[in-house]
Parts: C-alpha cells; structure tokens; sequence
C-alpha cells in the first residue's frame, strides 16, 4: 500500500522568511496529493492541492510542487507570517483507491 | 453549506461509561471517514464509509469501538466500554468521491477519567 514520509517534524524560521515541508510516497500510481493546515485545536483544513498531471500550483504565498520521477512533493511558503504557525500534513492517494494516507505532520512555528 | 457537523464537541466520561459521538457529513459528500487524533500517534483512520457502507474497519482498534452510518446525512461511532486511553480528539471528515480532498469537523474531545 502508499507510505507516505513527510520531514521536517518540526520546522522554526524567522518572520518574512521562506519554510519548505517535503514528502515522499511510494505508489508511483498515486496522482493527488493534498496539503492541510491545522491550527491549535482547530480542525484540519485544505490548503492546497496538486495532481500528477501538474508540476506545480500557487495560491498567493503558497506553492506545492511536484516530482513524480523522484516520487516527492513539497510545500513552499513565502513571506511567512505568525498566522502560518500551525501543523501542517501532506498526503496521497492511488487512483482507484478510497483513502488518502497521511504524513506524520511538520509543526511549523514562525519566529517573530 | 454548514460543513461537516460534529457533536458534542467536548465530552468528559468516566471510565466504563458508552460514549457516543455523532456526525452530520456535507450533503452530496458520498465518502465519511472516522479519524482519531492523539499527540502520540498524530491522525489514525478509524473507518471510512462509502455510500452508507462501511468499506475499512481495520483501524478500528477494538471490539469497544463501532461505528454506523444509517443514512446518507447521519453517523456515529461508539465506545462502550470507554476507558483513559480512548482520550483524543475525533474528528469526522467528508468528500465527494476518494480523490477529491477531504472537508473536516471541528472534532470532538473526548476525556475519560
């Protein structure tokens, strides 16, 4: 089944600086891959989305790209702001199949 | 659209108590997961519904634990008999069709003492 690998655990970086969250995946079929924000006791939320069929998507100052050769994605914040402290999950899922897996999450706090 | 509905959204029990948490998945949605959220083991897929059906228990992590879903805008996972270590947040999440993303309760915090 999909394994899906996300680093750094944990990932501190000053104000109006730039912070990256990687993943990988093992299923070289799985074609979505989404990105969730959560907030200290909030819930989840979609933040953004890619598909295999794009090698990359931005929404204002956030970016995922997307290598399906090497089986990696990343998340590409700019200009970070304190309101992007959060727990940020990457995730994948195979076409045909029914769940999305999980990372185990990058807890990102923004010095200010 | 009120979003995924979940309640209540804190609950404190006392252990060997049945608990019962409900949620009301976005209309439309055809796929309702279960998740579990501990500081430990981060987010465990409980069970996921497709079209009322149940199609992947196996996170369920024992016979104290079930799960129903009778309609299409309705479900509910129990815990009979609760005990400390079922502490977490729950949360409820819906999509339309598995490779689309997913749309989250606000969770429920369950507490045994």
């Amino acid at each position: 089944g999909e394994n899906v690998e996300q680093h750094p655990s944990t990932l501190s970086v000053q104000e109006g600086d730039s912070a990256v969250i990687k993943c990988t995946y093992s299923d070289s079929a799985s074609n979505y891959f989404p990105w969730y924000k959560q907030e200290l006791g909030k819930r989840p939320q979609l933040i953004i989305d890619i598909r295999s069929n794009v090698g990359e998507k931005k929404d204002q100052r956030i970016a995922v790209t997307l290598n399906k050769t090497a089986k990696h994605f990343s998340l590409h914040i700019t200009e970070t702001q304190p309101e992007d402290s959060a727990v940020y999950f990457c995730a994948a899922i195979i076409q045909g199949a029914q769940k999305l897996v999980f990372g185990q999450g990058t807890r990102l706090t923004i010095n200010p | 659209d009120a979003g995924v509905i979940q309640s209540p959204r804190h609950e404190v029990t006392e252990m060997g108590q049945e608990v019962t948490l409900r949620c009301k998945p976005i209309s439309g949605h055809d796929y309702l997961f279960w998740y579990r959220q501990t500081m430990m083991r981060g987010l465990e897929l409980l069970i996921y519904f497709n079209n009322n059906v149940p199609i992947d228990d196996s996170g369920m992590p024992e016979d104290r634990f079930s799960a129903k879903m009778p309609n299409a805008s309705f479900s509910t996972l129990k815990i009979q008999p609760s005990e400390p270590r079922d502490s977490a947040v729950y949360f409820c999440a819906s999509s339309y069709r598995a490779s689309n993303g997913y749309t989250f309760g606000s969770g429920t915090r369950l507490t045994v003492v």
